[in-house]
């Protein structure tokens, strides 16, 4: 069965640094999604991303943040200078337009 | 912007019993709800869903049942299992957009 798959597992930086998170989506999908859930807390919507551009973000997804699919498979989130309270579980999501799938998640530890 | 409550936070039940929980939803523009299963390190799993034109949707042991008027719908899980431990989440979209999750729900079922 497809599946959503996430790179790293768990991401450890520093204060200040850029970290980029991975995510393979379903491949015959077209909208994709990241959302991040602070320890113990629900999980959140940062942004939408559908025929190759923005289509919603949250009042959380700031200029420190963004997206790409470089190519046919990959997503990815950056964000440019890690703050403490980016600490969280990224989780990527994709849809063909109805159900969405998300990922295992990516652990973001910023240090 | 929508905003979904769920409650309980945490439930508890014994193996075979039934378990049950609510969210209420602000956005009557509303029409699509899922609810996910989370377990312990792993992303969210969809597991049911219901679109606002039905007012009750079964599969097997679990039930989804949706109120428009009141802005409310249920997760009704029958003859529990020490299995379906984890936290569950209900979502609320517009047009199967972005979802708007709940608080979740920490579910034990103890043997």
């Amino acid at each position: 069965e497809p599946e959503v798959t996430q790179t790293p597992s768990h991401q450890v930086t520093q204060m200040g640094q850029e970290v980029i998170l991975r995510c393979v989506p379903i491949s015959n999908h077209l909208y994709f999604y990241w959302y991040r859930q602070i320890l113990g807390q629900k999980v959140e919507f940062l942004v939408s991303f559908y025929n190759n551009e923005i289509s919603e973000k949250s009042e959380i997804f700031d200029d420190q943040f963004s997206v790409e699919r470089p190519d046919g498979s990959n997503f990815t989130l950056k964000i440019r200078s890690t703050k403490l309270e980016d600490s969280a579980m990224y989780f990527c999501a994709s849809s063909f337009g109805i159900e969405a799938y998300f990922g295992p998640g990516t652990r973001l530890t910023v240090t | 912007g929508e905003n979904v409550e769920q409650h309980p936070s945490t439930l508890s039940v014994q193996e075979g019993d039934s378990a049950v929980i609510k969210c209420t939803y602000s956005d009557s523009a509303s029409n699509y709800f899922p609810w996910y299963k989370q377990e312990l390190g792993k992303g969210p799993q969809l597991i049911i869903d219901i679109r606002s034109n039905v007012g009750e949707k079964k599969d097997q042991r679990i039930a989804v049942t949706l109120n428009k008027t009141a802005k409310h719908f249920s997760l009704h899980i029958t003859e529990t299992q020490p299995e379906d431990s984890a936290v569950y989440f209900c979502a609320a979209s517009i047009n199967t957009d972005k979802l708007i999750f709940g608080t979740g729900t920490r579910l034990q079922v103890f043997p």
